[in-house]
């Protein structure tokens, strides 16, 4: 397994538009995490999922964002009608619950850039 | 709610010499903490994690932190620079057996390394 993956890693997306990421866990991880970076701050959680139930979503997460983890892999994240201030780096975690203290494995990440 | 600061944006060291990066967390029960350092364009690599097993932790790339409770904080430290470890660093935490483990994550520190 070559650990959590991200595509794509950059979009360049007119702003009004919509845009689709796509978030592919560690096989055995039953947790997928999705947070957003923004320049010079640290990653803010967003919502996760424990295997395909969506279990908590941040009060960052306008009605205009929606994730999905259909069958408890991989994971999409989706942004209508994108605003200026969606730019970021939009970072995917997976993690194993019940492990004691968690080890959250992040992948590169996709960065999102709205014009 | 918990949360960690790390003091210092930016440090500067020169190649050699010791590193110290600081964190200070706030949380009304035993926090599990981490360090994390990013890479540019890059997703996040845990480098070390608390999980009260014990203060003095040790972690990749020669890495350590110390925990200590009477000064809430998990600094994190590395006798001697090398350039691979210019990076940005960011210190984390989680509540300990609360469920979905979710990062809350400080702002981050640049580290420089003079040649």
């Amino acid at each position: 397994d070559t650990g959590v993956s991200q595509d794509p890693r950059h979009k360049i997306t007119k702003r009004g538009q919509n845009v689709t990421f796509r978030c592919d866990p560690i096989s055995e991880h039953n947790r997928l995490y999705w947070y957003r970076q923004t320049l010079g701050q640290g990653p803010e959680f967003l919502t996760y999922f424990q295997n395909e139930a969506q279990l908590e979503k941040s009060r960052l997460l306008s009605d205009r964002f929606s994730a999905e983890r259909p069958k408890g892999s991989f994971s999409t994240l989706e942004i209508q009608r994108t605003e200026q201030g969606d730019s970021a780096m939009y970072l995917c975690a997976s993690s194993l619950a019940g492990q004691g203290a968690p080890e959250a494995f992040f992948g590169q990440g996709t960065r999102l850039t709205v014009v | 709610a918990q949360s960690v600061t790390q003091l210092g944006s930016h440090v500067s060291v020169s190649e050699g010499a010791l590193v110290l990066l600081r964190c200070n967390y706030s949380s009304s029960v035993p926090p599990y903490l981490f360090w994390y350092v990013q890479y540019p364009n890059q997703g996040l690599q845990l480098l070390l994690k608390y999980t009260s097993a014990a203060t003095l932790v040790k972690g990749i790339n020669g890495f350590e932190a110390e925990f200590k409770k009477s000064e809430t904080s998990f600094h994190l430290t590395k006798p001697s620079a090398h350039m691979r470890d210019a990076a940005e660093y960011f210190c984390a935490t989680t509540l300990s057996g609360f469920g979905n483990e979710k990062l809350t994550f400080g702002t981050g520190t640049r580290l420089t390394i003079i040649p």
